[in-house]
């Protein structure tokens, strides 16, 4: 396993149609986040998955925003009816639940989708 | 209710010289803390994290950073900077696992010849 995967990488498309965004966390990892990073920001939760249960989802920007996870492996972002400012890069992080010594998770991070809407 | 404060936006340094990126964090309860860094057109790393054991936490390419509490303090430091660890930098509050991070805004490390 390689990483967290995330695809596209890149996106263009025009204002109002719809887009969907993919990702593939490390195969064992049972939570899965999204996060939104806009220029000059740091990335801003969305929403994470536990396994195929979506925890929270109050963060998620509006209801043209919806999140998947249906087998509790990858997950899929759908923005519908695009806007300008919905431009960004959307980052895809994937942790275990599994007890650590040190208390602790790490969240691995992929590369990201970047989002240009016209 | 967590927040992270980047203090600096941008910090430029010569090579060789001490790095400092500053963070101020405020939390409602024991927070766990990260140092991610972000590369160009690559995914965010950690370097290191505070999960309340050592307050002086040692990360990787030669990164620390200490947790003062009087201070709500989380600064990254490294003793000799390298053209390499020119990047963002992000320090990160969570409430205890990685489930909501909260990011700071950033700090541009440049790293100058």
């Amino acid at each position: 396993d390689t990483g967290v995967s995330q695809n596209p990488r890149h996106k263009i498309t025009k204002r109002g149609q719809n887009v969907t965004f993919r990702c593939d966390p490390i195969s064992e990892h049972n939570r899965l986040y999204w996060y939104r990073q806009t220029l000059g920001q740091g990335p801003e939760f969305l929403t994470y998955f536990q396994n195929e249960a979506q925890l929270e989802k109050s963060r998620l920007l509006s209801d043209r925003f919806s999140a998947e996870r249906p087998k509790g492996s990858f997950s899929t972002l759908e923005i519908q009816r695009t806007e300008q400012g919905d431009s960004a890069m959307y980052l895809c992080a994937s942790s275990s639940t599994e007890v650590v010594p040190d208390g602790n998770t790490e969240a691995f991070f992929g590369q990201g989708t970047r989002l240009t809407v016209v | 209710a967590q927040s992270v404060t980047q203090l600096d936006s941008h910090v430029s340094v010569s090579e060789g010289t001490p790095v400092l990126l500053r963070c101020n964090y405020s939390s409602s309860y024991s927070p766990s803390l990260f140092w991610y860094v972000q590369h160009p057109n690559k995914g965010l790393q950690l370097l290191l994290k505070y999960t309340s054991a050592a307050t002086l936490v040692k990360g990787i390419n030669g990164f620390e950073a200490e947790f003062k509490k009087s201070e709500t303090s989380f600064h990254l430091t490294k003793p000799s900077a390298h053209m390499s660890d020119a990047a963002e930098y992000f320090c990160v509050v969570s409430p205890g696992s990685a489930r909501q991070l909260t990011f700071g805004s950033g700090t541009q490390l440049t790293v100058l010849p």
